[in-house]
């Protein structure tokens, strides 16, 4: 079955790029299904920050939109999360997962954290 | 954007108790409703989608109901691995917003 994997460069720097890559394994990222990037700040709820599908359609949060770009590669066969201009504020566990549309499989995160 | 509001924010149950978790969006959103079961330290788990159908390998205790705006997450009789947090998500329209979550404690 498909499972997702996380990975990300570590610290990030104040008003630097966030950069993410999703792994998908057991199945395509080319499907019918769309792909989500949800995020939980330390000891805090759950975050949507948006989806795209591998025809290039997406949807934003609003809170992050101008930000934010959610993308699928192909060749590799992953999703990218890319977050500019980033703050405390977007100090996070970050998860991938596949919408069909509910959130039915999911990453098992990857921590970020924003500090200079 | 839809507001998703759950109550109660915690509850301290016992084994064997039935509990009910309530989630209110801030308009209609039909049967576009989701909800997961998170553990410290783990990824959110799909329980209950479109309101009221069980997720495959999802225990029968567990139940929704609702539509339009109020739904219910029921868990008939509390076994020890149900304690956790639980978060309901409209998957009506974008942003797909969650609830604040509900944290099940043993009492």
């Amino acid at each position: 079955q498909v499972q997702l994997q996380e990975s990300g460069p570590g610290p990030v720097k104040p008003s630097g790029t966030l950069s993410l890559t999703c792994a998908v394994s057991g199945g395509s990222v080319v499907t019918t299904s769309r792909w989500s990037w949800v995020r939980q700040p330390p000891g805090k709820g759950l975050e949507w920050i948006g989806e795209t599908h591998h025809s290039g359609n997406t949807n934003y949060s609003p809170s992050l939109k101008g930000r934010v770009t959610i993308s699928v590669d192909e060749v590799n066969n992953q999703l990218t999360l890319k977050l500019t201009s980033v703050t405390a504020a977007d100090t996070a566990v970050y998860y991938c997962a596949r919408a069909i549309p509910s959130l039915d499989v999911w990453g098992p995160g990857t921590t970020v954290i924003v500090s200079s | 954007d839809i507001q998703m509001t759950q109550s109660p924010s915690s509850l301290s149950a016992s084994v064997g108790e039935r509990v009910t978790i309530t989630c209110r969006a801030s308009q209609s959103i039909g049967s576009f409703l989701n909800w997961y079961q998170q553990k410290p330290g783990k990824a959110p788990v799909l329980l209950i989608y479109l309101a009221s159908s069980l997720h495959s390998g999802v225990p029968s205790r567990f139940s929704g109901s609702g539509s339009g705006t109020d739904f219910t997450l029921t868990i008939s009789s509390l076994r020890p691995e149900d304690f956790a947090s639980y978060y309901c998500q409209q998957n009506y329209s974008p942003p797909y917003t969650f609830g604040q979550g509900t944290e099940l404690e043993i009492k």
